[in-house]
């Protein structure tokens, strides 16, 4: 069961390049999201999707971009990489009903030197 | 808005000790209202759910939280601490996206 795969697990950027985080799920779920961690902060939603084809914003969208073209996949494009992007990036999916679980994937770790 | 305050940024408790992780929320809709753990290093997997079925509900490693209504409260308690209880946990609620607590380390000691 691989549930939901993020890659890469780690990534280093020099300030200015862009980057992709690639997110799937195996689960047939419709709902996607992108989360950024940082200390003491607890999870902010980023973009998030209910459907193929639909994406929207969540609390702390600017900087990044997002599109969903197949139910299984919701890449995180970086456009211009900023130091403050700096953070533990986590994609989670969920069936599309408010007291659905969410399951997480592992996590991508990205330093913006 | 719905949204999740907890209080205490840091716990620490004793090994066989009481926990106590608070969570408060706000909601002008019945919440549904959940915990998750996370790992050092690991992505969040989910404790214990709320969705009004029951206001004590139980979840996994014997946590359990209870929803009071009154106090617009779901704190997660566990009776008995155990060192590899030791994790961060966070409280969120649904809108159908997930909106999070700030977080709360669990210390355990020996």
């Amino acid at each position: 069961n691989a549930g939901v795969t993020q890659t890469p697990k780690f990534q280093v950027l020099k300030t200015g390049q862009s980057m992709t985080l690639q997110c799937a799920q195996d689960m047939n779920h419709e709902y996607m999201s992108w989360y950024r961690q940082d200390p003491g902060m607890g999870l902010r939603l980023i973009h998030y999707s209910v459907g193929a084809g639909i994406t929207d914003q969540g609390e702390v969208p600017n900087g990044y971009n997002v599109s969903r073209s197949t139910t299984e996949d919701f890449p995180l494009r970086l456009l211009s990489a900023a130091p403050s992007q700096t953070s533990v990036y986590f994609c989670a999916s969920s069936p599309r009903f408010r007291e659905a679980e969410a399951f997480f994937g592992q996590g991508t770790r990205l330093t913006v030197v | 808005a719905q949204s999740v305050t907890q209080l205490g940024s840091h716990v620490s408790v004793s090994e066989g000790a009481l926990v106590l992780l608070r969570c408060n929320y706000s909601s002008s809709v019945p919440p549904y209202l959940f915990w998750y753990v996370q790992y050092p290093n690991q992505g969040l997997q989910l404790l214990l759910k709320y969705t009004s079925a029951a206001t004590l509900v139980k979840g996994i490693n014997g946590f359990e939280a209870e929803f009071k209504k009154s106090e617009t409260s779901f704190h997660l308690t566990k009776p008995s601490a155990h060192m590899s209880d030791a994790a961060e946990y966070f409280c969120a609620v649904s809108e159908g996206k997930l909106i999070f607590g700030t977080g709360t380390r669990l210390q355990v000691f020996p």
